[in-house]
């Protein structure tokens, strides 16, 4: 089964750091670029991150450039989201999330984790 | 950057009868346009892709129609397991973007 499953949430102080991870199993990972989307409680769904294949290429919201580092290991079928400086704003469900088509361009998102919460509070 | 919006926010329809949600882009993403289906404590769902191109699966009640700034999400005729939130999503240029969704609940 083609799968995708976060980890690394939790309750973490204002100004601290927290790092997510996804593994992925099922399919040829190093083929698909990859996204992590996130959900604040009883709201829609916000893009936060993107990061190419090979990684070369990494994309970033404004309201997390500069805080927050996507990375991969393909070695290891892994995402991972490296979250530094947490706000209050940054408390939601973080789903990682494989594109449609192994084009390395920007795509629709076919599948999907679970997701791990992230709680941002003193 | 482009902005998503979803009308209308609240859709309340009977079983058995046609849904039609609309996605509006501020500026054109030509048909790079996905629709999503979000359950209670599940993660999204893809729907639709290319605007009108449905997901392998997915039943051929739901259909997607529309390109530029314009877009529309039809489920023909609402099952019990429809009534959930929806949400469209362009993927034109960077950064890609949400719409807020829209609920379709049981009148």
């Amino acid at each position: 089964d083609v799968q995708l499953v976060e980890s690394g949430g939790g309750l973490v102080k204002p100004g601290g750091s927290l790092r997510l991870s996804c593994a992925a199993s099922g399919f040829t990972f190093r083929s698909y670029s990859m996204n992590w989307v996130r959900q604040a409680p009883g709201k829609g769904l916000e893009w936060v991150a993107s990061i190419t294949t090979s990684g070369t290429y990494t994309y970033y919201a404004d309201s997390v450039k500069g805080r927050f580092t996507i990375s991969r290991d393909n070695a290891k079928d892994s995402l991972y989201l490296q979250m530094n400086i947490l706000r209050a704003e940054d408390t939601a469900m973080y789903y990682c999330a494989r594109d449609y088509n192994n084009y390395d361009v920007l795509d629709a998102y076919d599948i999907w984790g679970q997701g791990t919460m992230v709680t941002v509070s003193s | 950057e482009v902005v998503m919006t979803q009308s209308p926010a609240t859709l309340s329809l009977s079983p058995g009868e046609r849904a039609t949600l609309s996605c509006r882009a501020s500026q054109s993403v030509n048909s790079n346009l996905a629709w999503y289906q979000q359950k209670p404590g599940q993660a999204p769902r893809l729907l639709i892709y290319s605007a009108s191109t449905r997901v392998t699966g997915i039943s051929a009640r739901f259909s997607g129609s529309g390109a530029g700034t314009e877009f529309t999400l039809t489920i023909a005729s609402l099952q019990s397991e429809d009534f959930v939130v929806y949400f469209c999503q362009h993927y034109n240029t960077w950064p890609p973007a949400f719409g807020p969704g829209t609920k379709v609940d049981i009148k």
